[in-house]
């Protein structure tokens, strides 16, 4: 059965960091794609970032509106993925969830069950 | 960037109803639309991918349609547990979701 557990989240204060991890169980992680989706309390879905499999060049794209301040990282020995966020502002306040992107059309087909950030002070 | 519109933003149904949503892309996306299904408090769900390709496991009362800039979800018959919001989603060029198609009790 595939598995995609966020963790990380929490509270953290405007301008800092936070590094929110995937473990991922079930699937050969090395063979697909990764990306991570946001939902902002109330708001809709707001993809933001993702990491082609080693086998692609392990290569990254971003959101616009997290372009320079995130970064999306995987280890394969470990099936994780990595979404380290920088300079954090108050609307990134969201619940984020990490999904694996299969097919040729690259759809998320998986999802994990999501992790709070909320960025106040 | 492409932007995906959704309409209605929501609707109210019965159950046993037919109901369907329609999403629109800003420029041609060929077939690549995808459609997800969301509840509080439970993980997004995969309905149909590449316009009208179900997703395995996806109740066969769920369907997609369209190409280029319009695309369909329609379910035929509506059940207790398909009230939630429902998100088309392209990945063409990059991704963008559109702004949701929330469906309520009527």
């Amino acid at each position: 059965e595939v598995q995609l557990v966020e963790s990380g989240g929490g509270l953290v204060q405007p301008g800092r960091a936070l590094r929110l991890s995937c473990t991922a169980s079930g699937f050969t992680f090395g063979d697909y794609a990764m990306s991570w989706v946001r939902q902002a309390p109330g708001k809709g879905l707001e993809w933001v970032g993702f990491i082609r499999r080693k086998a692609y060049g392990g290569t990254t794209e971003y959101a616009a509106s997290v372009k320079g301040r995130f970064t999306i990282s995987r280890d394969d020995s470990k099936s994780i993925a990595y979404l380290q966020m920088n300079s954090l502002k108050i609307e990134d306040t969201a619940v984020y969830y990490c999904t694996r992107a299969g097919g040729y059309y690259y759809y998320f087909d998986y999802w994990g069950q999501g992790t709070l950030v909320t960025v106040s002070s | 960037d492409i932007q995906m519109t959704q309409s209605p933003s929501s609707l109210s149904a019965s159950v046993g109803d037919r109901v369907t949503f329609t999403c629109r892309a800003s420029q041609r996306i060929s077939s690549y639309l995808n459609w997800y299904q969301l509840k509080p408090g439970k993980a997004p769900k995969l309905l149909i991918y590449a316009a009208s390709s179900l997703q395995s496991g996806v109740p066969s009362r769920f369907s997609g349609s369209g190409s280029g800039t319009d695309f369909t979800l329609t379910i035929s018959s509506l059940q207790p547990e398909d009230f939630a919001t429902y998100y088309c989603q392209q990945s063409y060029s990059t991704w963008t979701f559109g702004q949701g198609t929330k469906v309520e009790i009527k």
